[in-house]
């Protein structure tokens, strides 16, 4: 079975400043990787997927991602924060294959921008 | 416009009666899946289906119930026998590659039922 841990359930940024929400996995098999982004009362929205391929994965937004199988990390990242930036991330896993794409969440990371 | 609808926004029900909350998606997805949310817990999966008049029970599937007798539609069903019922609702719906039963395509999210049981 999978697991998603998102380290921190609170992050508070400066607008400009650098986003860094982490992500970490456990999983039997190599995984698709993804992170949604929620606004208040909203369904998710995806920024971005890792499946295959160039580990380092560009998202909408300005956010980017790195898979890292040694470190079985996908930590996100935005260069600057922006006031609208100000949402819950999840991070999730997906076996893929004879499991299809049932998705295993982590428990979210809010993020708080300060102007 | 393509996409997933869920009514109604909000919901609010007496502690016994079952309530039925709707998903309809017009993106031709043969995958619904079903998803409850509460505060600080991410989102765990109710039921899921990948084809119609086919569904499979997720990780919290008791006390709940789905049909899926048309493509475009998975209702949810919270029956009285859900001991928690009050939360926040999501279903989705991904597509699946032809002639497989495997797929990595991106889930899309509905906005959403919010129900309260009183």
């Amino acid at each position: 079975a999978q697991s998603v841990t998102q380290l921190g359930s609170h992050v508070s940024v400066s607008e400009g400043a650098l986003v860094l929400l982490r992500c970490n996995y456990s999983s039997s098999v190599p995984p698709y990787l993804f992170w949604y982004v929620q606004y208040p009362n909203q369904g998710l929205q995806l920024l971005l997927k890792y499946t295959t391929g160039a580990t380092l994965v560009k998202g909408i937004n300005g956010f980017e991602a790195e898979f890292k199988k040694s470190e079985t990390s996908f930590h996100l990242t935005k260069p600057s924060a922006h006031m609208s930036d100000a949402a819950e991330y999840f991070c999730a896993v997906s076996l893929g294959g004879a499991a299809g794409n049932k998705l295993t969440f982590g428990g979210g990371t809010r993020v708080l921008v300060k102007p | 416009d393509g996409g997933i609808t869920q009514s109604p926004k909000y919901l609010f029900r007496k502690e016994g009666q079952n309530v039925t909350l709707s998903c309809e998606q017009n993106l031709n997805h043969d995958a619904m899946y079903w998803y409850r949310q509460d505060p600080g817990q991410g989102l765990r999966l109710i039921y899921y289906s990948q084809i119609v008049n086919d569904f499979q029970k997720g990780d919290i599937a008791e006390g709940y119930s789905v049909s899926r007798e048309k493509k475009e539609s998975f209702p949810l069903t919270v029956t009285s026998a859900q001991k928690n019922p009050t939360a926040f609702y999501l279903c989705a719906s991904s597509s699946r590659s032809p002639g497989t039963f495997t797929s990595t395509d991106t889930q899309y999210f509905g906005p959403g039922t919010r129900l309260t049981v009183l």
